[in-house]
């Protein structure tokens, strides 16, 4: 049991390119979760999913994509990234919404 | 929507002292409080959580506070030690199909 497997762990991109961060869980949870983690301001919410194939926003959504195709995975694509997307990525996952949180190890990025 | 506060944004202590963390929530609907412990490079781990029905919730060294009239719960460790150093995150949600809204941390220091 994994639980949740965020890939990759770092990544530097240069202004306007594209990338996809991965996130995995094993654990048959519905409820999916993007955070980004910028220094001092917390966790912040960028979407979530429900189900398989149902995505909403959260507070920060701009500039960002997702999809969940299934139950096990949730990536989160970036276009054109730009330096505020500077950050660190959490993916989460939990059974019931908001409830029991497991996180995975984020994936740093960074873009210059 | 949901706004979790919380103070101090740091906090130093004497090992052996307590500690006291605060959050305000604003969306009296919320009726679930978890407390996340996040050391340096680490994800965010559950440390603790109550819910609305019960008015405080302790686990060894760990309590959680909550005052549902003024909006306000509070994580309360004693007889710190030094591996309690890490980045503290309050949260609240309102529903069980609502992600979590988290505060911006508190960054604790147990001075040895």
């Amino acid at each position: 049991n994994a639980g949740v497997t965020q890939t990759p762990k770092f990544r530097i991109l240069k202004i306007g390119q594209s990338m996809t961060l991965q996130c995995t869980q094993d654990m048959n949870h519905n409820y999916m979760y993007w955070y980004r983690q910028d220094p001092g301001m917390g966790l912040k919410l960028i979407y979530y999913s429900v189900g398989a194939g149902i995505t909403d926003k959260g507070e920060v959504p701009n500039g960002y994509n997702v999809s969940r195709s299934t139950t096990e995975d949730f990536p989160l694509r970036l276009e054109l990234a730009a330096p505020s997307q500077t950050s660190v990525y959490f993916c989460a996952s939990s059974l019931q919404g908001g409830y029991g949180y497991t996180f995975g190890s984020g994936t740093r990025l960074t873009v210059v | 929507g949901e706004n979790v506060e919380q103070h101090p944004s740091t906090l130093s202590v004497q090992e052996g002292d307590s500690a006291v963390i605060k959050c305000t929530y604003s969306d009296s609907a919320s009726n679930y409080f978890p407390w996340y412990k996040q050391e340096l490079g680490k994800r965010p781990q559950l440390i603790i959580d109550i819910r609305s029905n019960v008015g405080e919730k302790k686990d060894q060294r760990i309590a959680v506070t909550l005052n549902k009239t003024a909006k306000h719960f509070s994580l309360h460790i004693t007889e710190t030690q030094p591996e309690d150093s890490a980045v503290y995150f309050c949260a609240a949600t309102p529903s069980g199909n609502t992600p979590l809204v988290f505060g911006k941390g508190t960054r604790l220091s147990v001075i040895a």
